[in-house]
């Protein structure tokens, strides 16, 4: 059985850097084509892609915020860590790690399931 | 960025009902290489984090009921609950993974009994 639970602070204030950790089970990062994304969702409003990190080490970011995501993986520990720097109140979002799975017999892509239950992170001074 | 264009915005069903979401891609997501629509959909219940439905536009998830299905080719597509259930009252999104440059989601839709 796969998953995932994410971890960090409730609230962070306008221009600090937020740090949010995916603690995972039921898979493996050592290799290949399994990764973790984070996705983001404002109250009320719909998800929003931030960034994925495969076992082959592949990382892909969101272009539009590119400069203030890095997001890393520490196999011995099964977790995905996700840095966000110059934090801003429109940031404050609902932020979910999300399994990228293989399919036996099929290909893999960048479809999320499952999910963790998500974190809720304010920003506000 | 690939947008995904969803309508209606909600819609309140009957039980027992079909219930049809359709979800628009401003570019084609079908891959000419392997004739595979690169689109996902989700289902997102009240307080609950998004569940994976469907990919690859019509390949249903394991797990997932067969009274849900994905239609569609190219930028048109559509996720049918045949019998909606109480248990189908949720926002659904659909997800290109067409692209990582950016990966996008529409807007959702709410579906509600009537």
């Amino acid at each position: 059985q796969i998953t995932l639970k994410e971890s960090g602070p409730t609230l962070v204030k306008p221009t600090q850097t937020l740090t949010l950790t995916c603690t995972f089970s039921g898979f493996s990062l050592n290799s290949g084509g399994v990764g973790v994304g984070w996705i983001r969702q404002p109250p009320g409003k719909a998800l929003e892609w931030l960034a994925l990190i495969l076992g082959d080490d592949t990382i892909r970011y969101r272009p539009s915020l590119r400069s203030r995501l890095t997001i890393t993986k520490d196999t011995s520990k099964n977790q995905v860590v996700l840095t966000m720097s110059d934090m801003d109140p429109v940031d404050t979002a609902t932020y979910y790690c999300a399994h990228r799975p293989c399919p036996p017999n099929d290909d893999c892509n960048n479809w999320f399931g499952p999910w963790g239950q998500g974190t809720l992170v304010t920003v506000s001074s | 960025d690939i947008v995904m264009t969803q309508s209606p915005d909600s819609l309140a069903v009957s039980l027992g009902e079909r219930a049809t979401i359709n979800c628009k891609s401003s570019q084609s997501v079908l891959s000419n290489s392997n004739n595979k629509n690169y689109l996902a959909w989700y289902q997102q219940r009240p307080g609950q984090p998004p569940k994976l439905l469907i990919y690859w536009a019509s390949t249903r998830e394991p797990g997932v009921p067969d009274r849900f299905s994905g239609s569609g080719s190219g930028t048109d597509f559509t996720l049918t609950i045949s019998s909606l259930q109480a248990e189908d009252v949720a926002v659904y999104y659909c997800q290109q993974h067409y692209t990582t440059s950016p990966i996008t989601f529409g807007g959702g839709t709410r579906v509600e009994i009537k």
